[in-house]
């Protein structure tokens, strides 16, 4: 089974600054797909970003973007300018091409935003 | 649309008794998702359905759960008998095949309390 793993289990930073949650991830697939969803205290799972293995280029959602190294198998998720609702657990998520569409979910990172 | 819907989005109820989750997909979606999230064992994956059809259970914890899809609007997850370790929040999601990413939408979820 794949592997997702997010080392930080809480993460803090202060309000309109930059943050970085690592992602790593076990796969001998060349093709496959990467998520970042937020989980804020209303329990509603939201997607922040996305990335396919093929593109080399990182994906950018406004204050969102990510770090793709897929030699090293690490999707990282970069926050900029952060706001005090972008508090929320995040999770990383692994999907493979063609072999359905099981996700496979890191154990999330509780990010704490300070005013 | 009105997204992934689950009810009831509380349930609260004694050992030993039935527990049945519902939940509707996104209109059109052919993949429904079933997952279990716990502190302790964070984001599982129980069940999962396409075009109604169950393609894989081995996240079912045991024999007291079962899932099932009669049509491709609604599937219920039931819990009989239910014990105080099921405690927990259930959330459904749904995606779409042809959809490049087969991003999954989630429901809001369903917090169950066994007493």
């Amino acid at each position: 089974a794949q592997t997702v793993t997010q080392s930080q289990p809480e993460m803090s930073v202060q309000e309109a600054e930059t943050v970085t949650l690592s992602c790593t991830y076990d796969t001998s697939e060349s093709d496959y797909y990467l998520f970042w969803y937020k989980q804020p205290p209303s329990r509603q799972m939201i997607l922040v970003i996305r990335q396919e293995a093929y593109k080399q280029q990182n994906a950018t959602e406004n204050r969102f973007s990510v770090n793709f190294q897929k030699a090293a198998k690490s999707f990282s998720l970069k926050i900029s300018d952060s706001q005090l609702g972008d508090a929320a657990m995040y999770f990383c998520a692994y999907r493979r091409v063609n072999t359905g569409n099981q996700f496979y979910f890191g154990t999330g990172t509780s990010l704490t935003v300070i005013p | 649309d009105a997204g992934v819907i689950q009810s009831p989005r509380h349930e609260v109820t004694e050992m030993g008794q039935e527990v049945t989750l519902r939940c509707k997909p996104i209109s059109g979606h052919d993949y429904l998702f079933w997952y279990r999230q716990t502190m302790m064992r964070g984001l599982e994956l129980l069940i999962y359905f396409n075009n109604n059809v169950p393609i894989d259970d081995s996240g079912m914890p045991e024999d007291r759960f079962s899932a099932k899809m009669p049509n491709a609007s609604f599937s219920t997850l039931k819990i009989q008998p239910s014990e105080p370790r099921d405690s927990a929040v259930y959330f459904c999601a749904s995606s779409l095949q042809r959809d490049h990413y087969n991003e999954q939408f989630f429901g809001p979820g369903t917090r169950l309390t066994v007493l």
